[in-house]
């Protein structure tokens, strides 16, 4: 499958715990994405990535959040000290750069904290 | 920043039936509107998408219109099937930079 593929899937935590979560995008896009979406609502945009830079990052995304894309291929996004407020779908999308073109998401990684 | 606003939120059709979602936007510079449908457990994946240059786009049942003067955009499914039973998602975008997604809508078509 060469799709685009995220890692774990659920995660259950401690509020305050630090968690990470990987997304592998599919190998000749240049653009990566994360999403955040709770239930009953759509992807809400957290940053995205065009090779190994950050190219913008959302308000949304606090201090304790954090994203890399060190070689850009695979990248990695970061809560740390997490809130129950944190608790939702993470979404990876990856996509070539111009012109405008299809997100391709993964299966998502969800986050319940406790 | 776009503001995307999407209804209904929920949708009930018979099978057969046509059904419409309609999505507004905010920003004039958004050139790009794909949407995605999304089931349970599963991430988005689009089923259609128009740019700016276009007022109307086919695929099979599904089409999108488009009207950048009032903007906004629809979905229109046709002869729906139970297996388009799912949520659906409008988006906009400046020249795939970020998207912005509507809130959703939950359709279900009853067999």
């Amino acid at each position: 499958d060469t799709g685009v593929s995220q890692n774990p899937r659920h995660k259950i935590t401690k509020r305050g715990q630090n968690v990470t979560f990987r997304c592998d995008p599919i190998s000749e896009h240049n653009r990566l994405y994360w999403y955040r979406q709770t239930l009953g609502q759509g992807p809400e945009f957290l940053t995205y990535f065009q090779n190994e830079a950050q190219l913008e990052k959302s308000r949304l995304l606090s201090d304790r959040f954090s994203a890399e894309r060190p070689k850009g291929s695979f990248s990695t996004l970061e809560i740390q000290r997490t809130e129950q407020g944190d608790s939702a779908m993470y979404l990876c999308a990856s996509s070539l750069a111009a012109p405008a073109g299809e997100l391709f998401f993964g299966e998502g990684s969800r986050l319940t904290v406790l | 920043g776009e503001n995307v606003e999407q209804h209904p939120s929920t949708l009930s059709v018979q099978e057969g039936d046509s059904a419409v979602i309609k999505c507004t936007y905010s920003d004039s510079a958004s050139n790009y509107f794909p949407w995605y449908k999304q089931e349970l457990g599963k991430g988005p994946q689009l089923i259609i998408d128009i740019r700016s240059n276009v007022g109307e786009k086919k695929d099979q049942r599904i089409a999108v219109t488009l009207n950048k003067t009032a903007k906004h955009f629809s979905l229109h499914i046709t002869e729906t099937q139970p297996e388009d039973s799912a949520v659906y998602f409008c988006a906009a975008s400046i020249s795939g930079n970020q998207f912005y997604f509507g809130t959703g809508t939950s359709l279900t078509v009853i067999p």
